[in-house]
């Protein structure tokens, strides 16, 4: 079962770059890692998935090392809508479907 | 499009009642999803349905039975609810049950007394 571990919390400022890392350790070699952002009495919204080294679109960068153990979501210029949860996600490959952690709570202050 | 629309937007029951959420998706995915999430905490499942005519248990299932209706439809039911029900619950849906990028309904608010 390939768990997910991440900062509970983060705080921010209008304008700053964020980074949250995420590991996990036990992914399987056909594992895709995904990141999800939720905002209060909203469902999850999907933001962005990668195999290996670097994704890129227009909400965010998502960077992979070559052991894929760990993954780093990187928001750059952060706005106060930008305050959220955000889900790192690894595929269960037992259940074929996927499981989500508690997330990191994303402030962002002016 | 709707995307994934779900029914009631909120619900109180009494303890030992039943009810059914319902949900529904206009994308033509395959695959649908049902989870809780209880406050401060992120979601877990309960059960899915990777194409229609199949369901699967998911993490939580104790308590819930699902129904894959048909392709756009899959609904849950809790035959004796019961306070440890109250959450909120969304449904999801995708492409394929492994493929990463799932799409949320707007959730049920489940208040059990």
């Amino acid at each position: 079962l390939a768990k997910t571990t991440q900062p509970i919390s983060m705080d921010s400022y209008e304008g700053q770059e964020v980074n949250i890392t995420c590991s996990h350790n036990n992914i399987a070699t056909n594992d895709y890692i995904t990141w999800y952002q939720q905002f209060p009495s909203q469902g999850p919204r999907f933001i962005i998935q990668g195999y290996k080294t670097k994704v890129t679109n227009e909400v965010a960068s998502l960077f992979i090392p070559a052991d894929r153990k760990s993954s780093t979501l990187s928001l750059p210029r952060v706005s106060l809508s930008d305050t959220a949860v955000y889900y790192c996600l690894v595929r269960d490959t037992g259940r074929r479907a996927l499981t989500f952690g508690s997330g990191t709570r994303l402030q962002v202050q002016p | 499009n709707a995307g994934v629309t779900q029914n009631p937007k909120f619900q109180v029951l009494k303890t030992g009642q039943s009810m059914t959420l319902q949900c529904a998706q206009d994308m033509n995915h395959n695959s649908m999803y049902w989870y809780r999430q209880d406050p401060g905490m992120g979601l877990r499942l309960i059960y899915y349905s990777a194409s229609e005519g199949t369901t699967d248990k998911g993490e939580v299932p104790n308590g819930y039975n699902v129904s894959r209706l048909n392709k756009r439809e899959f609904s849950l039911r809790l035959e004796s609810a019961a306070p440890s029900q109250t959450s909120v619950y969304f449904c999801a849906s995708s492409w394929e049950s492994s493929y990463n990028e799932q799409f949320f309904g707007p959730g049920t608010r489940l208040t059990v007394l």
